[in-house]
């Protein structure tokens, strides 16, 4: 079965501190696809990355980082100098060979204060 | 382009009546999902759509919800009767594909209060 675990459920960090949203996953798919989607208070799931099983390559934009390791079945990710438009909740997402819809974590809320 | 259109924003119904929530995907997007979205946990899917065909239904509680997508396009998603556990929020989204690895767009969501 496939599962994905964001231990952390509310981070809170004051504006320009640097901050990591954890994801844990599993899957026996060999083929399978990572996400990262932030949902403001408005409710809409904003699409931030996809990653696939076979590009371990971490990737930066802008102040956004992400870091992918297959040992760990982790797919990390990281804020710099975070600001207040960050506060969100987060959420980290799988699919796979075995079915094309995305199964969510729990979420991670991050509360980014002025 | 235009993202995921749903409506109403919010609805607050009592226990037993009916609701339905309409949904426009992006233009030219295939695959169109409903998520239920309880506080404070992740999206989980109720039912899958390739073009008008069901292609995962397998969570949708079919004795209360339904949904169509007669033309291919909009889709409609109802609850009747509803209990007070459906209070959540219905998140539309869609993708130009329905493979594992398309992205899948979300609209705002429908807000859905059962008292």
């Amino acid at each position: 079965a496939q599962k994905v675990t964001q231990a952390q459920t509310e981070i809170s960090v004051v504006e320009k501190e640097d901050v990591t949203l954890d994801c844990v996953y599993e899957t026996r798919d060999t083929t399978y696809y990572l996400f990262w989607y932030k949902q403001p208070p408005s409710g809409e799931l904003v699409f931030l990355i996809r990653r696939n099983s076979f590009d371990e390559q971490n990737e930066i934009s802008g102040r956004y980082s992400w870091n992918f390791q297959k040992s760990t079945s982790s797919f990390n990710f990281t804020i710099t100098a975070s600001q207040v438009v960050d506060s969100a909740v987060y959420f980290c997402a799988l699919t796979g060979d075995s079915q094309g819809n995305l199964i969510f974590g729990k979420g991670t809320k991050l509360s980014v204060k002025p | 382009e235009a993202g995921v259109a749903q409506s109403p924003r919010y609805k607050i119904i009592e226990k037993r009546q009916s609701v339905a929530f309409w949904c426009n995907p992006i233009s030219g997007h295939a695959t169109l999902y409903w998520y239920q979205q309880i506080l404070g946990q992740g999206p989980k899917l109720l039912i899958q759509f390739q073009n008008n065909g069901v292609v995962d239904d397998s969570q949708l509680p079919k004795d209360r919800f339904s949904a169509e997508r007669l033309k291919g396009v909009d889709s409609t998603l109802k609850i009747q009767p509803a209990k007070l556990e459906d209070s959540a929020v219905y998140l539309c989204a869609s993708s130009s594909a329905g493979g594992p690895g398309n992205t899948i767009y979300f609209g705002e969501g429908s807000w859905l209060t059962v008292v």
